[in-house]
Formats: C-alpha cells, sequence, structure tokens
C-alpha cells in the first residue's frame, strides 16, 4: 500500500512570509496527525484529526498556525507569518482506529523548513 | 501526563556489537510504549510496540525491546549491529485509554555505526 505523502519535501522562506505544506495520509486512515519536530527534538504533536475534525490542537500556535481537512483526506498545515522559530521538519502521520483506539502511526517523510 | 527520557544523545558501536538504547518513561500505569527509527531525511518508522503481554518484545530488523515496570524503563537492543542501523531512535509513549491517538516522543538518540 502507498505510504503517507507530503511535499513539498523542502522549502527556504524569509521571516513574515507565509508556507503551506500538504499531506496525503493513507488510504482508509481516518485519523491525520500534524507533528513538529524541531532539530535535536523528538517530534511534537500540533493537530490531530478524526475524519474532518480537530480532535487535538491544544499545542498548536494559533495565532500563526492553521490547519484543515476539508473531505477528511488530505490536510494542509500553513504559517502565517513564519517565524524564525518555526525552522523544523513538519511530519504527517496517519492511523486507523479499531474501536476507538489506534494503535499505530504511519509517518510521512516530512517537509522541512527552513526560516531565514 | 505522561513523559519520556532517552538519557543517551549519541552512541557509538562498532558493526556487528550489540546495542542497547535507554529509555524510560513516567506514567501512573502500564502505558503503551512503542520505539521509532528515523534515518536522515526519511519519517520515522515503527520498530515495536508494547501493550501488554509478555515484557519482551520483538521488532523488525532483528530488534527487541524489554518492558520493566519496576525500571519504568523500555530498553531496545540489537545483538548485532549492521551499517545500515545507523540512525536516529525515538521512544515514545502512550496513554492505554487513547492508544496511540496521543504519542510523547523522547529526545532521540542518534547511533553512528563504525566498521
Amino acid at each position: 500500500e502507498a505510504g503517507v505523502a507530503q511535499s513539498p519535501r523542502y522549502k527556504i522562506i524569509e521571516k513574515r512570509q507565509s508556507v503551506a505544506f500538504w499531506c496525503n495520509p493513507i488510504s482508509g486512515h481516518a485519523t491525520l496527525y500534524w507533528y513538529q519536530q524541531i532539530l535535536g527534538q523528538g517530534p511534537k504533536l500540533l493537530i490531530q484529526f478524526q475524519n474532518n475534525g480537530v480532535v487535538d490542537d491544544s499545542q498548536l500556535p494559533k495565532d500563526r498556525f492553521s490547519a484543515e481537512r476539508l473531505k477528511g483526506v488530505d490536510s494542509t498545515l500553513k504559517i502565517q507569518p513564519a517565524k524564525l522559530e518555526d525552522s523544523a521538519v513538519y511530519l504527517c502521520a496517519s492511523s486507523t482506529r479499531l474501536a476507538g483506539i489506534s494503535y499505530e502511526q504511519y509517518f510521512g517523510p516530512g517537509t522541512r523548513l527552513t526560516v531565514t | 501526563a505522561q513523559s519520556v527520557t532517552q538519557p543517551d544523545i549519541h552512541i557509538t558501536v562498532s558493526e556487528g556489537a550489540s546495542l542497547e538504547l535507554r529509555c524510560n518513561y513516567s506514567y501512573g500505569a502500564t502505558p503503551y510504549l512503542f520505539w521509532y527509527v528515523q534515518s536522515p531525511g526519511q519519517g520515522l518508522q515503527l520498530l515495536l510496540k508494547y501493550f501488554s503481554g509478555d515484557t519482551l518484545v520483538q521488532g523488525i530488523k532483528g530488534f527487541e525491546a524489554e518492558f520493566k515496570r519496576s525500571q519504568s524503563s523500555f530498553n531496545l537492543r540489537k545483538p548485532s549491529v549492521h551499517w545500515s542501523d545507523a540512525a536516529e531512535y525515538f521512544c515514545a509513549v502512550g496513554a492505554p485509554q487513547t492508544g496511540a491517538n496521543n504519542l510523547f516522543f523522547g529526545t532521540g538518540t542518534r547511533l553512528t555505526v563504525i566498521p
């Protein structure tokens, strides 16, 4: 089966510019996650979708970050305006659920964002 | 809330030598535990997971991990390391009531393999 797809793979922008990342999860996976991985750290969850609804966005800096999953499949994550500290790898993951529980997350290759 | 500590930032081993990567967690009950590997420029790949039952868990690529409740640990082991094992390894913890829905990751251990 095809894995989680993300684009672009790399992006360089100047601070105060905007940027958008795209994710296509594994077919049939209802749950989609966006993580931020700063260099030298583990991934940190930004937002979790169940179908097209938000389950958890408590760690999402909502003043500048937004995400949507309109049709319950693809998702986009946007940063506007970007700050230097947003330089990181943005990982998308998806999982299926059995009886309301997800047992494994499958990760995409990530988008490496550099803000100058 | 859950948390994970990986005490070793960087480990270097010789090819063919054994490997143990340490992971300690903090959680009030028995958590769900995971080990992921991340090669340069790649996403995270699940090596193994522990939910319940046998405390010695076998994973892919010859890795295993042992859950020790008394030590709040879930160390990853491999008896003989291959050069292709060089990567970043992450331990993660989840709560049983949410499964893998809310994972907390450690800061990772970078493994270097020398010939």
